[in-house]
């Protein structure tokens, strides 16, 4: 059964700065990842959604990143800013079927 | 423009008194899922429909159902809700060949339901 972990839970961090979300899965035999925003009290947004074919997408200030052979992708927010904060969610579609498996989110809070 | 739009945003509903959500989609996906989410937890896909095709998940539990009418609309029902079924209930959609696709779901803002 696939699993899938976020570290950290959560992160605060000042306004401007790099940072790094991490996620893990349990089975690399996954046909895409895909990353997306919450915020609270409403649905998800997919930010990006990388092939297991593809080691990394582009889109603005984010950037994810996918090592299927050690199960981790990492999403990269370059100059935070206050409204970049959310929860972040990475997904995972296995290769057969429809089935996502999410992770457990990582909640970011920029402070201005 | 919306894309997927649940209705209400907010549902509030007695012990034990049927309530159904609905879900509508303007990107003509084949594809459309319900999931729960409750506070600080990940998602939980309840069914899905590819097409026309009922998928429903193992620890489903019994009082949940769904339709779909048409390939706009899916609607979730709730028979008998309990406290536990409290939560944010989130439709979201795809186009998928089966069992391939490297498609996004996009997701609807959710219904939040309570339980008096």
């Amino acid at each position: 059964k696939q699993e899938v972990t976020q570290i950290p839970a959560a992160l605060s961090v000042p306004e401007g700065e790099n940072l790094v979300l991490n996620c893990s899965f349990t089975d690399s035999a996954i046909y895409n990842l895909q990353w997306f925003r919450q915020d609270p009290g409403k649905g998800l947004t997919s930010l990006l959604l990388i092939q297991s074919s593809q080691r990394e997408q582009t889109s603005g200030r984010l950037n994810a990143s996918l090592d299927k052979s050690s199960g981790r992708s990492t999403l990269y927010i370059a100059a935070s800013q206050p409204g970049d904060s959310a929860t972040y969610l990475c997904v995972v579609r296995e290769t057969s079927g429809s089935r996502l498996t999410f992770g457990e989110g990582t909640q970011l809070t920029v402070n201005p | 423009d919306a894309m997927v739009i649940q209705n209400p945003r907010y549902q509030v509903t007695q012990f034990g008194k049927p309530v159904t959500l609905s879900c509508s989609q303007t990107l003509n996906h084949n594809v459309m899922y319900w999931y729960q989410q409750k506070s600080s937890q990940a998602p939980k896909l309840l069914f899905h429909y590819y097409d026309k095709d009922f998928n429903n998940e193992a620890d489903t539990p019994d009082n949940f159902q769904s339709r779909r009418p048409n390939t706009s609309f899916c609607f979730l029902d709730i028979r008998s809700p309990g406290l536990g079924d409290a939560a944010m209930y989130l439709c979201a959609t795809s186009r998928d060949g089966r069992g391939r696709t490297n498609q996004p779901q996009h997701f609807g803002d959710g219904t939040r339901l309570s339980i008096l």
